[in-house]
């Protein structure tokens, strides 16, 4: 079956640390990869995207890079803010039938001033 | 550009009661989604629509669950009779197709918390 990852959390930073949260996934098919972000009260938001392989998503200073000889897609982040201080989840979607999300189990990530 | 809305926010409800969400997606989005988030996991796909047919139930607890979106436009979920186990945030999301690439926009969820 379909199945993503994660680190365990939650993980607890300086700022201004690099930041890894390591992802792996299973899938029968050939996946896209997505990191979402969920900040304390709010929705879920896409942070970033990769569709195939050797891909790499950025956005807001966050990279990740679609591994698939490793079947990874670690979030890394070369000097964090507080303001990063958020839940964030791994997620792959398979391009054949229903097409649906499938989540990692999120990894809480607190940045300390 | 408005976002995808939810009500109520927060529900709390007595086992074997029934509750009711509503979803507004964003106007022109085609594809309407449910999600159940447990504490603690990540979200996991109740239902997804394409304008107003069902393309994925294969999760939902039909004995209990249902959902609708009758025109192809807002969405409701309804859990009758709740048990403990179904405390968790709803989360509603649209998309503008079910294309592989194309984002997903959730909603802020609402939380239900059956006692």
């Amino acid at each position: 079956g379909n199945s993503v990852t994660q680190m365990e959390g939650p993980v607890t930073l300086s700022e201004e640390a690099f930041l890894t949260i390591n992802c792996t996934y299973t899938a029968t098919g050939y996946p896209s990869l997505f990191w979402y972000v969920q900040y304390p009260g709010e929705g879920l938001q896409l942070l970033l995207k990769a569709t195939k392989a050797d891909d790499k998503g950025s956005n807001k200073g966050f990279e990740a890079t679609y591994r698939k000889e490793t079947t990874s897609f670690h979030l890394e982040k070369g000097s964090v803010q507080v303001s990063d201080s958020a839940v964030y989840f791994c997620a792959l979607r398979i391009i054949q039938g229903a097409q649906k999300l499938v989540f990692g189990q999120g990894t809480r990530l607190t940045i300390n001033p | 550009e408005a976002g995808v809305a939810q009500s109520p926010r927060y529900k709390i409800i007595e086992k074997r009661q029934s509750v009711a969400f509503w979803c507004n997606p964003i106007s022109g989005h085609a594809t309407l989604y449910w999600y159940q988030q447990i504490l603690g996991q990540g979200p996991k796909l109740l239902i997804q629509f394409q304008n107003n047919g069902v393309v994925d139930d294969s999760q939902l607890p039909k004995d209990r669950f249902s959902a609708e979106r009758l025109k192809g436009v807002d969405s409701t979920l309804k859990i009758q009779p709740a048990k403990l186990e179904d405390s968790a945030v709803y989360l509603c999301a649209s998309s503008p197709g079910a294309e592989p690439g194309r984002e997903q926009y959730f909603g802020p969820g609402t939380r239900l918390t059956v006692t």
